[in-house]
């Protein structure tokens, strides 16, 4: 079973800023099966990026991700009101696989 | 619109059952692989149940299994998660969400329904 650890726990930031979230895996991630959710306060969870990097249908360009193998950062550069939000990195591919980090807050 | 619609939610006593239901609007949901998800109060999110788009193949967490049990009727384009002898643990809000094209890559998420394990 991959782990996946997400970090920081918390970011506290203004509009505007940019936030940095990492996603290590205790194991390399395979095909780079690595995606993004966003959940905002009372509200659903909803697909940013897959494959590390693809932004999801409707997804505006402030949101990038990169990253290989174990570590994977999620950039959200000039933070919208709308962006303080729980994130979320996932493993994907298989039912073995399908695993959550615990979550970042990105919050004003 | 594409949405998932859960219901079936509620307050049951510990050891008792509840059925939850997903459906469509917008899209045929029977062309799909569904699962479900849950997430506890204040907690992150978990992986409950697979059912693939024929219903053929099931899988569940660890957590669930030999409890939940999930399916699907594609006539009336519907999917179901019946839980058996709940837990406190198991109280949730439960999401149903939409796979592909990578296996439990979720692209549509319904708005979920919660289920309270309680005396």
């Amino acid at each position: 079973e991959i782990v996946l650890t997400q970090s920081p726990g918390t970011l506290s930031l203004s509009p505007g800023e940019s936030a940095t979230l990492s996603c290590r895996a205790s194991q390399s991630v395979r095909s780079n099966y690595l995606a993004w959710y966003q959940q905002r306060p009372g509200q659903t969870p909803r697909l940013l990026l897959f494959s590390a990097s693809t932004r999801a249908t409707g997804i505006p360009d402030r949101f990038t991700g990169s990253g290989s193998g174990t570590d994977f950062t999620l950039i959200i550069s000039s933070l919208e009101p709308e962006d303080f939000a729980v994130y979320y990195c996932q493993h994907y591919g298989s039912i073995l696989l399908g695993t959550f980090g615990q979550g970042t807050k990105v919050e004003i | 619109e594409e949405q998932l619609v859960e219901s079936g939610g509620g307050l049951v006593q510990p050891g008792g059952s509840l059925r939850l239901s997903c459906a469509a609007s917008g899209f045929t949901l029977s062309n799909y692989e569904v699962n479900w998800v849950r997430q506890a109060p204040g907690k992150g999110l978990e992986w409950v149940s697979y059912i693939s788009s024929s219903g053929s193949t099931k899988y569940y967490a660890d957590s669930v299994k030999g409890r939940f049990s999930i399916s699907r009727d594609n006539n009336n384009d519907s999917v179901f998660l019946h839980m058996d002898s709940l837990r406190a643990e198991d109280t949730a809000t439960y999401y149903c969400a939409r796979e592909g094209p990578y296996q439990v890559l979720f692209t549509l998420w319904g708005q979920g329904t919660q289920a309270t394990v309680s005396s």
